[in-house]
């Protein structure tokens, strides 16, 4: 079985600053893995996806993430955070059959 | 792309009353997803179809939920008699095969 713990439910960096949002996957078969972000009240909007090419994958909005498969960890930086990154980010794993498994969030808070 | 559109945003219903929501896909996606997702929760995998198949069905998926995709467009989740632990968004996705979902904004839904 599949599963992603994201370790910290709320982080709060100040503008400028760097974000490290982490996440940490289980999964039996070589995974796809993904950020996403939502804002309140609407859907989630996909960040980056990793799909086993480069370990290094860059995404929207300057983010990007290090697929470790030692450590089986996918964490999700940013060198400078904006007001506007302040949202929830959602890591998830896919077993290539298409559904996705969710960790519980990590809301980002940004200090001005 | 018009986006993944889902009807109506918001439904406030009467404990034990049925429900019905409305996905419309991005029209050259084959895949269509529902997930639940309550407060402070990631998202959960409720089913799946592939064009007008479904495909998978969560044990999350009690017989009171029904969900259909008649002609391989358009996708419908139906409540029947619902309760109090019903309350939560429902996001509809899709994809075109294995690439990244796209998300609508959900319905929220809310019994009193």
């Amino acid at each position: 079985a599949q599963s992603v713990t994201q370790l910290g439910s709320h982080v709060s960096v100040s503008e400028g600053a760097l974000v490290l949002l982490r996440c940490n996957y289980s999964s039996s078969v070589p995974p796809y893995l993904f950020w996403y972000v939502q804002y309140p009240n609407q859907g989630l909007q996909l960040l980056l996806k990793y799909t086993s090419a480069a370990t290094l994958v860059k995404g929207i909005n300057g983010f990007e993430a290090e697929f470790k498969k030692s450590e089986t960890s996918f964490h999700l930086t940013k060198p400078s955070a904006h007001m506007s990154d302040a949202a929830e980010y959602f890591c998830a794993v896919s077993d290539r059959g298409g559904k996705l498994i969710f960790g519980q969030g990590t809301e980002l808070s940004v200090k001005p | 792309d018009t986006g993944v559109s889902q009807d109506p945003r918001h439904k406030i219903t009467k404990r034990g009353q049925n429900v019905t929501f409305r996905c419309d896909p991005i029209s050259e996606h084959n895949r269509l997803y529902w997930y639940r997702q309550t407060l402070g929760q990631g998202p959960e995998f409720l089913t799946y179809f592939q064009n007008e198949a479904q495909l998978e069905k969560s044990r999350l998926l009690s017989d009171r939920f029904s969900a259909e995709r008649p002609k391989g467009s358009f996708s419908t989740l139906e409540i029947q008699r619902t309760e109090q632990g019903d309350s939560a968004m429902y996001l509809c996705a899709s994809s075109f095969d294995q690439q990244p979902q796209h998300f609508g904004d959900g319905t929220r839904l809310s019994i009193l």
